[in-house]
Parts: C-alpha cells; sequence; structure tokens
C-alpha cells in the first residue's frame, strides 16, 4: 500500500516536449506539495495546495502548471521542457491546513530531458 | 534564497559514535522543524520533529535540539549504526504550508 505514488518513476524526454507527472496519495490528506531536486541536492519547493486550492507558488516558469483534480490528486504538467528542467521531482502531502505534521514523501520522478 | 541552511554536505562517523548534523534558519516566522532521512532512490522519510517552543525531543537513538536564539538546531544520533548512513534533511515550516528543506547532509556510519 504506497501512501504517496508518483507516475512515472522515470521520464526521458526531447526538448520542446509537453509532458505530465502524476501523483495520488491515499493517507486523506488535505495539503500536497511538489519539489524539484537540483543537480546540488536541493529541495526546492514549488507548488503547494491545501484542499485543491493553490496556496505556494514558487518563481517557478509558467512552464510548470499543477493540476488538482481532487485533494488526493496533484499532477504535474510541464509545457515546452528545456534541459535544465532535469531534475528528480517529488510530490509528498500532510495532513490539516496549519497544522504541524511531517510529509510523506513519494519515490520521486527523474526526468531527463535530451 | 536559501532560508534553511546546512553547510556541512557530508559527514563521516565510526559506528557506535555520536553523529550531529547541524541545520541553520533565518526565517523567524518558521514554528516547526523536522528532519527527513533520504536513502538514494527513494522519497525522504520522516525522522522526528521539534515545535519551535520546545528545545529539545528525543526518540530513540535520536534527539533534536533547537536553540531558537541562535536559529540553529541539530539532530543527535546515538550509537550511530551503518544503517544510518542516508542523506539527512531539515526542513522548517510556517503555519501557510510552506515547507522549506536544507540542502542536505550525506551521513556515512562506518563499520
Amino acid at each position: 500500500d504506497t501512501a504517496v505514488s508518483q507516475t512515472p518513476k522515470y521520464l526521458v524526454t526531447q526538448m520542446g516536449n509537453d509532458k505530465s507527472i502524476k501523483c495520488e496519495q491515499n493517507l486523506g490528506h488535505d495539503t500536497m506539495y511538489w519539489y524539484k531536486q537540483d543537480s546540488k541536492k536541493f529541495l526546492k519547493i514549488m507548488f503547494s495546495y491545501n484542499n485543491k486550492e493553490l496556496i505556494i507558488n514558487e518563481t517557478v516558469p509558467n512552464r510548470f502548471s499543477p493540476k488538482s483534480p481532487d485533494k488526493a490528486h496533484l499532477n504535474l504538467h510541464i509545457n515546452s521542457l528545456e534541459l535544465g528542467d532535469s531534475a528528480v521531482y517529488f510530490c509528498a502531502s500532510s495532513r490539516g491546513s496549519f497544522m504541524n505534521t511531517e510529509a510523506f514523501f513519494g519515490q520521486g520522478t527523474r526526468l531527463t530531458v535530451v | 534564497d536559501q532560508q534553511v541552511k546546512q553547510n556541512s554536505p557530508s559527514l563521516s562517523v565510526q559506528e557506535g559514535r555520536i553523529s550531529i548534523l547541524n541545520c541553520d534558519y533565518t526565517n523567524s516566522m518558521f514554528d516547526y522543524f523536522l528532519w527527513y532521512k533520504k536513502y538514494p532512490a527513494e522519497g525522504p522519510t520522516f525522522l522526528i520533529s521539534i515545535s519551535s517552543i520546545k528545545d529539545k525531543n528525543e526518540d530513540g537513538r535520536f534527539t533534536v535540539f533547537l536553540n531558537k536564539s541562535a536559529k540553529h538546531l541539530s539532530l543527535h544520533i546515538v550509537p550511530s549504526q551503518p544503517g544510518d548512513s542516508a542523506v539527512y534533511f531539515c526542513a522548517a515550516k510556517s503555519n501557510n504550508n510552506d515547507m522549506r528543506f536544507g540542502a542536505g547532509t550525506r551521513l556515512t556510519v562506518k563499520p
């Protein structure tokens, strides 16, 4: 029983393509996140959704668009992929809207743009 | 703008000894701090946390210390075991669901 699942685990694509990464959590959490781990291993927040509502939108190119069809899903769409988008992307979820609890992470999606 | 900093990218410790991982933060709005452990090809997993109203939290071999005035926290692992070898991320949360991570410290525990 995977709590936070991301698909695909690996994604290799060419520059200019449009791709999506899906994320689902079965924990009943209200808040979901997307993080990017760059080549220097920094985990940087990209977006945070609470009950399908966008809460945090960091300085991310507008080629990145999160979509939350329901509170169990937060998908990441990336248009016109660039070489610099290559990274590992982590989805996470946490309980409650303003409660301080730990987040549960997916296994990550390694995106390689060639 | 790194609001959470882990200045040591790596740490090597002998089995049985104490591992001390450090973390500094700049944003005084953070009120909850967490440590995550990450193995290769896996997502980070929660390890231990501390609220800003406390200065210490202990869970088995793991203890987190918080010094609010210095905006500094540390994770102590005693005794260290080879299975503790992983990357440890410090994270800080404010109450708007903003969770920021440090760059991580790779801990190697040698048998």
